[in-house]
């Protein structure tokens, strides 16, 4: 495996039900984001882990929970979402340490709420 | 606060034309980098380019070419004799590094459809 993989590419979900989304970077980076694109917006940043630390959370509500339990894993936790939370959800990594990298993104997970 | 601006949600042309991808930024910072990215249908992000706010230098990498203005705050992306496989996507992105890392503003993104 290479890059920037993320499963599952297709999720449809209850508003009652609880998914994880999983990404995993195989590049040796030590920055992981979490981003969400809707239809009509541009794509918003969601969650920034450093060092598996997280280090930003833009407002997100509670029902998105991320863990990064090490520097190539990342997941996003889901729970009584809303139909608006339906978007491609989007995880990248970079190379923190030398600033200003390039993030390398995965495919995208398709996620609808019904 | 960053901002970007890609003012053309769509663009559509007929093969071999050559067509301008316009990106405006806005930020306080003296330092900065400023980025395009490629969405083709399959969803993921494809790096094109980085470029650093002291280095005004047009960069041309096979079809693609970059023109950075920093007197008007743009950065224009031209595809020279386009092809149908580059229709995508295209984000212009700023970045801010915090103590967090490396942060990106997305613009909305520009639509080309490339016809043959």
């Amino acid at each position: 495996e290479t890059g920037v993989t993320q499963t599952p590419r297709h999720l449809v979900m209850g508003m009652t039900n609880k998914k994880s989304l999983k990404c995993e970077q195989h590049l040796g980076h030590n920055a992981m984001y979490w981003y969400k694109q809707s239809a009509k917006k541009p794509l918003e940043l969601m969650f920034v882990y450093s060092l598996e630390e997280r280090v930003e959370n833009n407002s997100v509500p509670s029902r998105f929970s991320p863990e990064c339990p090490n520097s190539s894993h990342l997941f996003l936790h889901l729970h009584t979402l809303q139909p608006e939370d339906s978007a491609l959800y989007l995880c990248a990594s970079s190379d923190r340490a030398l600033g200003h990298n390039e993030q390398f993104f995965g495919p995208g997970t398709r996620l609808t709420v019904l | 606060a960053q901002k970007v601006t890609q003012a053309q949600t769509e663009i559509s042309v007929v093969e071999k034309e050559d067509v301008t991808l316009d990106c405006v930024y806005e930020t306080r910072d003296t330092t900065y980098y400023l980025f395009w990215y490629k969405q083709p249908p399959s969803g993921e992000l494809v790096f094109l380019i980085r470029r650093n706010s002291f280095d005004e230098q047009n960069e041309i990498s096979g079809r693609y070419s970059w023109n950075f203005q920093k007197s008007t705050s743009s950065f224009n992306f031209t595809i020279t004799a386009s092809q149908v496989v580059d229709s995508a996507v295209y984000f212009c992105a700023l970045s801010e590094v915090n103590n967090a890392g490396n942060m990106l503003t997305f613009g909305g993104g520009t639509r080309l459809m490339v016809k043959p």
